[in-house]
């Protein structure tokens, strides 16, 4: 079975505070893919990272960072340093090897206040 | 510039009165899927295509049809529209689903049935 759990609904930071954004997720596969999307509030849905699961090497990519483990079934993502911009809601994705979907989880919405 | 590009961005209608939302693509996506995003739920697969003439359900199929007659579109339809499908939909595309490929999203239909 397919899952993907965001347990965080909703986070709340000051500005220049580092936040991280949890995902867990199952699979029975063991080809399969982890992706990160920013839903701001104007709607549209902003890919950030796709990684398949034969790269566990962490990502950094400006403030964003993302760590991979398998061992743990996830892939959590920080930023650091946010900032107002980064107020969105932010949605963790698994693909699976074959499978015609993305299984999205709930969604953390984050808010950064100045 | 690759894109999906969906149509119309906001939709109200009223209770029964068919609609179509479309969806074209323009980077020769053999697959195409249609998901619905609804608060604490996250988004979900309604209808998928893997090329011309071949769709299937997703995860929430009911109370919608599509068809995939050309490569590029894959249009949404809602034949008697209810309350219930208020929703935020998505189209997205790829070149090959479940593989390492990523996935193009469109900007989204906000649709609200009264």
């Amino acid at each position: 079975a397919q899952k993907v759990t965001q347990a965080q609904t909703e986070i709340s930071v000051v500005e220049k505070e580092d936040v991280t954004l949890d995902c867990v997720y199952e699979t029975r596969d063991t080809t399969y893919y982890l992706f990160w999307y920013k839903q701001p509030p104007s709607g549209e849905l902003v890919f950030l990272i796709r990684r398949n699961s034969f790269d566990e090497q962490n990502e950094i990519s400006g403030r964003y960072s993302w760590n991979f483990q398998k061992s743990t079934s996830s892939f959590n993502f920080t930023i650091t340093a946010s900032q107002v911009v980064d107020s969105a809601v932010y949605f963790c994705a698994l693909s699976e090897r074959g499978f015609q979907k993305l299984v999205f989880g709930t969604g953390t919405r984050l808010l950064v206040s100045p | 510039e690759a894109q999906v590009t969906q149509n119309p961005r906001y939709l109200i209608t009223v209770t029964g009165k068919k609609l179509t939302v479309t969806c074209s693509q323009n980077m020769n996506h053999e697959y195409m899927s249609w998901y619905r995003q609804d608060p604490g739920l996250g988004l979900r697969q309604i209808y998928y295509s893997m090329n011309v003439e071949v769709t299937d359900k997703g995860d929430v199929p009911e109370g919608y049809k599509v068809s995939r007659k050309e490569k590029r579109n894959f249009p949404l339809i809602l034949e008697s529209p209810s309350p219930n499908q208020t929703s935020l939909y998505f189209c997205a595309s790829s070149f090959s689903a479940g593989t390492d490929y990523g996935y193009t999203f469109g900007s989204g239909t906000r649709l609200t049935v009264v």
